[in-house]
């Protein structure tokens, strides 16, 4: 199947600092991306969809200033946690949708992001 | 928007046994029906996924069904073992232009040598 990374795997970071993380489709143009954030012992939740050239689409209660989305081409997306605070902490996943956006296909994810805010 | 309910959030079975986990959705319009296993701090993994025009998806030891009608699907894990131990998670999509997974909120199965 369709391989996709993200990096850093795990971040620690001091509070009030910003932190990117990179998702990456390694063998498949993706045209869309999505960010997932999970905490513990919980289900993923959808925070936004990444669209390659265009903004990023937020869900309800995510904060667009404060988790910035870039998805500069068809295989790169970045997320970027600004102001990070100890609440932030969580494990971050992207993922890709393959396939023309006409038609829905598997959706590929990739391992995840720990962040810890101290 | 899809709306994803599942249960149980836990389960423990014996080796060898069944496990059944159920999970409804809310629109109608939800076509595509994914299952993803998630071990602890890993991505999650699809394990198997169904379409509305099917009624069933039998692989290996893994069986999903699904009921248009009543707008609800399950996973079926027949001769359990150990190493199927983890978290389950089913899913639908949202059937606009998104394209979202709205995902169920989990099982944690364990299965007891």
């Amino acid at each position: 199947g369709a391989v996709v990374s993200q990096h850093p795997s795990w971040v620690i970071c001091k509070s009030g600092t910003s932190v990117k993380i990179e998702c990456r489709s390694l063998d498949f143009q993706a045209t869309t991306m999505f960010w997932y954030r999970q905490f513990p012992k919980q289900s993923l939740m959808l925070m936004a969809t990444s669209n390659e050239g265009s903004k990023a689409t937020y869900e309800q209660g995510v904060e667009k200033d404060k988790f910035l989305i870039n998805h500069a081409s068809l295989t790169l997306s970045t997320l970027t946690v600004t102001s990070a605070h100890p609440e932030d902490s969580s494990f971050y996943i992207c993922s890709a949708l393959t396939g023309l956006a006409s038609s829905y296909n598997e959706q590929f994810f990739g391992p995840g992001t720990r962040l810890t805010v101290l | 928007g899809e709306n994803v309910e599942q249960h149980p959030s836990t389960l423990s079975v014996q080796e060898g046994d069944s496990a059944v986990i159920k999970c409804t959705y809310s629109d109608s319009a939800s076509n595509y029906f994914p299952w993803y296993k998630q071990e602890l701090g890993k991505r999650p993994q699809l394990i198997i996924d169904i379409r509305s025009n099917v009624g069933e998806k039998k692989d290996q030891r893994i069986a999903v069904t699904l009921n248009k009608t009543a707008k609800h699907f399950s996973l079926h894990i027949t001769e359990t073992q150990p190493e199927d131990s983890a978290v389950y998670f089913c899913a639908a999509i949202q059937m606009d232009s998104s394209y979202k997974l709205i995902f169920g909120s989990g099982t944690r199965l364990l299965v007891r040598p």
